[in-house]
């Protein structure tokens, strides 16, 4: 079946900074990937998607990046925010989550 | 347009008891999903069920069932409550395996 995986449990970057948040899957078949954010206290909130036929894809400061030879993918935050702490799971068509990757924006 | 609507938001069960932890929505989807989360960790998935009269089992399934007797509604309920099944609980919909899901605002259920 399929797995995700994160690479990095936690992540702390400077307000303003740009963040990279990585995840990585197992099933070269799986051809659909989504990026969800969690905040303190509530559900999963769907940021952004990106298809198998894709490499990139680009949202409202949100960038996500998809390498399908190394089975990789990766989420791109622009001029990171206080409001952008939380915590970040990628999630493949199984309905597979990784353990997530807590970011905490620093002043 | 209510989204996913969970209830209750709280609740605490002594072992044993059984309970219903309530999900409905209003999105006419029809993959509907249920997962516990616990402290530090991912979500797990428990149940799903991919339209009205059709669940099956995910992750973790023991102690839990389900039913969809509605595209709406979908329901989960402890048989038998134990202090393992403390955890947050979220449920979640979507209109298919190639959507991103909508999930709830979660039930926070402890088990003593």
């Amino acid at each position: 079946g399929e797995s995700v995986g994160l690479h990095l449990p936690t992540l702390s970057v400077q307000e303003g900074d740009n963040s990279i948040i990585n995840c990585a899957y197992s099933n070269s078949a799986s051809d659909y990937f989504i990026w969800y954010k969690q905040e303190s206290g509530k559900g999963p909130q769907f940021i952004i998607d990106i298809r198998s036929n894709m490499d990139k894809r680009q949202g409202q400061r949100v960038t996500v990046l998809l390498n399908k030879t190394v089975k990789h993918l990766s989420l791109q935050i622009a001029a990171t925010q206080p409001g952008d702490s939380a915590v970040y799971f990628c999630a493949a068509p199984a309905i597979v989550f990784g353990p997530g990757t807590r970011l905490s924006v620093l002043p | 347009n209510a989204g996913v609507t969970q209830t209750p938001k709280f609740q605490v069960l002594k072992t044993g008891q059984s309970m219903t932890l309530q999900c409905a929505q209003d999105m006419n989807h029809e993959y509907m999903s249920w997962y516990r989360q616990d402290p530090g960790m991912g979500l797990r998935l428990i149940h799903y069920s991919v339209g009205a009269g059709i669940t099956d089992q995910g992750e973790v399934p023991n102690g839990y069932n389900v039913s969809r007797s509605t595209t709406e509604d979908f329901p989960l309920r402890l048989l038998s409550a134990a202090p393992s099944q403390t955890s947050v609980y979220f449920c979640a919909s979507s209109y298919g395996v190639g959507y991103g899901y909508t999930f709830g605002s979660g039930t926070r259920l402890t088990v003593v």
